[in-house]
């Protein structure tokens, strides 16, 4: 079956760890994103990526890194920099970068948690 | 920036009612919008997407509209079910960059 697979699904992590979640799809979507979701909130954009090789930084990119080096994976690091990384983090892909083509489609989601 | 408004109080609906959503934007209109459902600790579900030229998109018992001048669209949920119980997400990519940002959400709890 096609889509995408986030893992871990739950991440406990000291402070000043670094930690890497996984995110792996199948669809041969071009583009790739990583969104950060708190109570109560929307999702926010962490980074982007509309091509192999290249990521854009979103709106909330301070303290996290990703890297694009091949189309179907698009991992995210949380660094010791992020002050506040308690969160449920997902993963998205779509066909193309904007565009009329533009669904989102979802991971089942990494929650990290510090103790 | 771009900022996207849901209600953020849940709307209580009795089954078979029609449950009304608002998503309300700033700024820059979208060339197109989306809705997405979020169950509880699940990533969001595409349901709809409306362009700027659209006044209206019907999928099974949902229904979307648009209005760039009011900048909202309106997701209706007709002969509701407690199966559609959730959070509604609605969607913008700016200028259609890939850049998709999110409202809060709303959610949605149906009574039998």
């Amino acid at each position: 079956d096609g889509g995408i697979t986030q893992s871990p699904k739950y991440l406990f992590r000291k402070e000043g760890q670094n930690v890497t979640l996984s995110c792996e799809q199948n669809l041969n979507h071009d583009a790739m994103y990583w969104y950060r979701q708190d109570p109560g909130q929307g999702l926010r954009l962490i980074y982007y990526s509309q091509i192999v090789n290249d990521f854009q930084k979103g709106d909330i990119a301070e303290g996290y890194s990703v890297s694009r080096e091949k189309k179907e994976s698009f991992p995210l690091t949380v660094t010791s920099a992020q002050k506040n990384p308690t969160a449920f983090y997902l993963c998205a892909s779509s066909m193309t970068a904007g565009g009329l083509s533009g669904e989102l489609f979802f991971g089942e989601g990494s929650r990290l948690t510090v103790l | 920036s771009q900022k996207i408004e849901q209600n953020s109080e849940a709307l209580n609906i009795q089954e078979g009612k029609t449950a009304t959503l608002t998503c309300n934007y700033t700024n820059y209109s979208p060339a197109y919008l989306q809705w997405y459902r979020q169950d509880p600790g699940r990533g969001p579900v595409f349901l709809l997407l409306i362009r700027e030229n659209e006044k209206e998109k019907r999928k099974e018992r949902l229904k979307v509209t648009f209005d760039t001048t009011l900048k909202q669209s309106l997701f209706h949920i007709t002969a509701s079910q407690p199966a559609d119980s959730a959070t509604y997400l609605c969607a913008l990519d700016i200028y259609s960059w890939g850049k998709f940002q999110f409202g809060a959400g709303t959610q949605v709890v149906v009574t039998p």
